[in-house]
């Protein structure tokens, strides 16, 4: 049984970078997709991005210029940076598992991580 | 704003089947297939439905999801009260070249 784990700081300054690194147990980092989404507070989910093991990446476009992720393979781990945030980056924040073909779905979420933007 | 659209609330009394919809467009729903989510409260989503009408393990077959041009749903027989939860459609979006979400049903079992 997969299992992803979040973990990171749960506050964040504004204008600051939030790092969240994922943990993945019960399985190989390789010959997936892993993903972030976020979800505020009594709202939708959102695709930030996702990362396939060989470093390939897409991004939401909307959040594009501020992402970075990257994998460490050899943890079976990978990460998420988000520059310059602001309250608005509030949210819980999943890592997740793609499965199937490029298109495919998502079967696998951590537990989620909340980050708060706040001085 | 999300992409794809649910009615913000639907409900039934235990027993009942309840139906839930999920409306997008060419780029999303109308070419690619359909997935779905329950979400507990204060827990991460779940895999409901994937691949439009697959049911992963350990999903009871009561519940069910079809699609038909850029509209999909989820249907829920046999409703009990642990199915009070939000559900979320998705699809990848060929425009986005990601996933788009639906802005999810809360489902009350009355």
């Amino acid at each position: 049984q997969v299992q992803l784990q979040e973990s990171g700081p749960g506050l964040v300054k504004p204008s600051e970078t939030l790092s969240l690194t994922c943990n993945v147990s019960g399985g190989s980092i390789s010959n997936y997709y892993w993903s972030w989404m976020r979800q505020p507070a009594g709202k939708g989910l959102e695709w930030i991005g996702r990362i396939y093991a060989s470093g390939t990446t897409n991004y939401n476009p909307s959040l594009k210029s501020r992402v970075t992720m990257s994998v460490d393979t050899s943890k079976n781990q990978f990460s998420l940076k988000l520059r310059s945030v602001t309250a608005a980056d509030t949210a819980v924040y999943y890592c997740a598992r793609f499965s199937g073909t490029y298109t495919g779905y998502i079967d696998y979420w951590g537990q989620g991580a909340l980050v708060t933007v706040s001085s | 704003q999300s992409v794809l659209t649910q009615p913000p609330s639907a409900s039934g009394t235990p027993g009942q089947r309840v139906t839930i919809s999920c409306s997008g467009s060419s780029s999303n729903i109308g070419s690619n297939t359909v997935n779905w989510y329950q979400q507990l409260p204060g827990t991460a989503p779940k895999l409901l439905i994937y691949r439009n009408n697959q049911r992963p393990s350990g999903v009871p077959d009561r519940f069910s999801g079809s699609k038909s041009g850029t509209s999909a749903s989820l249907a829920i027989s046999g409703l009990q009260s642990e199915d009070e939860a939000d559900y979320y459609c998705a699809a990848w979006d060929d425009s986005l070249n990601g996933p788009v979400f639906g802005g999810g049903t809360k489902l009350t079992v009355l």
